[in-house]
């Protein structure tokens, strides 16, 4: 098992292009989320699905957008990026019924100039 | 809301014992999490509490106290590769489904 992949590795966006973040998991896990982790904050909680068809909004949802059309792919789009979207992304699967471990995948360094 | 409270920075020299506390605020309670994450790493699951009291993996411990909103997570003999950052997490509330962590304690060893 490949587990959580995340592609690309790094990603440089000037102000106001879009882009998306994809993610897979290979473990037929239900529950995905996206988590963004800035110096000293922590991982914060973006969007999180609970299955093919239905998302829902973390923490800090804006500016972000999500949609699970199955249950391997759950890809994250950046609509107009902005600075503050500077960030490490890191996306996590999730089996149902287990409330106690999250994979995460390798993480996407992102850059908006 | 949600919340969690952990030091920001723990030192301390290889073959020593280091605790790391984390305070928790939440509305509903499924179990504490912990997590280690090396720099440029992706953070990876190392034990979890749904109960009150001490859960052992080899020289990693942690402990749950439900009635204080407590934990904390024991590491012994350290090595120089513990160093890390160490996340305690709750799920969400609203999610159940994802994490609401900690800002991170930064563990650093030194020989």
């Amino acid at each position: 098992n490949a587990g959580v992949t995340q592609t690309p590795k790094f990603q440089v966006l000037k102000t106001g292009q879009s882009m998306t973040l994809q993610c897979a998991q290979d473990m037929n896990h239900e529950y995905m989320s996206w988590y963004r982790q800035d110096p000293g904050m922590g991982l914060r909680l973006i969007h999180y699905s609970v299955g093919a068809g239905i998302t829902d909004q973390g923490e800090v949802p804006n500016g972000y957008n999500v949609s699970r059309s199955t249950t391997e792919d759950f890809p994250l789009r950046l609509l107009s990026a902005a600075p503050s979207q500077t960030s490490v992304y890191f996306c996590a699967s999730m089996g149902q019924g287990a409330t106690d471990t999250q994979y995460f995948g390798p993480g996407t360094r992102l850059t908006v100039l | 809301g949600q919340s969690l409270e952990q030091p920001s920075e723990v030192t301390a020299v290889e073959g020593a014992i280091v605790q790391i506390n984390c305070t928790y605020q939440t509305s509903g309670f499924y179990g504490l999490s912990w997590y280690q994450q090396h720099d440029g790493g992706a953070p990876t699951f190392l034990s979890y509490n749904a109960l009150d009291g001490l859960e052992e993996t080899g020289r990693f411990s942690s402990f749950l106290s439900r009635s204080d909103s407590y934990g904390y997570l024991l590491l012994q003999e350290l090595q120089m590769k513990d160093s890390a950052s160490y996340f305690c997490a709750v799920p969400d509330n609203q999610a159940g489904t994802a994490l609401i962590f900690g800002k991170g304690t930064t563990l650093s060893v030194s020989s």
